[in-house]
């Protein structure tokens, strides 16, 4: 069966550059989100979408900002990068149809801020 | 949204049935429990959800009493791959499209 799919798996940048991850959602779910996950960390929420749409807000910096585009995928655009964003960042999907609270996470991608 | 308890860490030998107790006295009426598991450097995988009594899946056992106010999560005779953190997540409008809120989750170790 298709799963979340992220791009990259891996990325290493410098303090103060750009990046941005990509998120591609399993077929037909219609609600995306993004957490974040330091070292040792628990999961932490970042903002979600509904149809395109912003639905959620968590924890998000103002330095990021995310976008859901017509085909359902989804980036999550981070700037002035700093060394605490270093951690895996995780993309979810959910169907409409699904029980309530699930969710399905991709693999993940680890960001290194040097 | 309801704040969770749960142990920082439990250790199981193969073959036994493991109970992880959940504690959330201020669950809201509509709120629903759901438990995820997350091995190391992947993405949290979902378990079980109930709203009360009992619910049973190919996986796990997941035990809701009357009150609501605790959950316990049953994995019979765990394995070495079971090693992971179980997370006990409480909420969720009706729509089911909330946000998870992740606390501290249970480290379980299986040894042989």
């Amino acid at each position: 069966a298709a799963g979340v799919i992220q791009s990259p798996r891996h990325l290493i940048k410098e303090k103060r550059e750009t990046a941005t991850l990509k998120c591609y959602p399993i077929p037909r779910h219609d609600t995306v989100y993004w957490y974040q996950q330091g070292p040792g960390q628990d999961p932490q929420f970042l903002i979600s979408f509904y149809e395109k749409m912003q639905s959620d807000k968590g924890s998000i910096p103002d330095r990021f900002s995310a976008q859901q585009f017509s085909d359902y995928h989804s980036e999550l655009n981070m700037s002035s990068l700093e060394l605490g964003d270093s951690a895996l960042y995780f993309c979810a999907s959910r169907s409409g149809l699904a029980v309530p609270n699930e969710q399905f996470f991709g693999p993940g991608t680890r960001l290194t801020v040097l | 949204l309801a704040k969770t308890t749960q142990p920082i860490s439990m250790d199981s030998y193969e073959g036994q049935e493991v109970n992880i107790t959940c504690s959330h006295n201020n669950i809201a009426t509509n709120d629903y429990i759901t438990w995820y598991q997350q091995f190391p450097s992947q993405g949290p995988r979902f378990i079980i959800q109930g709203y009360k009594t009992k619910v049973t899946n190919e996986v796990a056992s997941l035990f809701i009493p009357a009150d609501r106010k605790s959950s316990t999560l049953s994995l019979p005779r765990v394995s070495l791959s079971d090693t992971a953190v179980y997370y006990c997540l409480v909420g969720g409008r009706s729509s089911g499209n909330t946000p998870l809120v992740f606390g501290k989750g249970t480290r379980l170790s299986v040894i042989a």
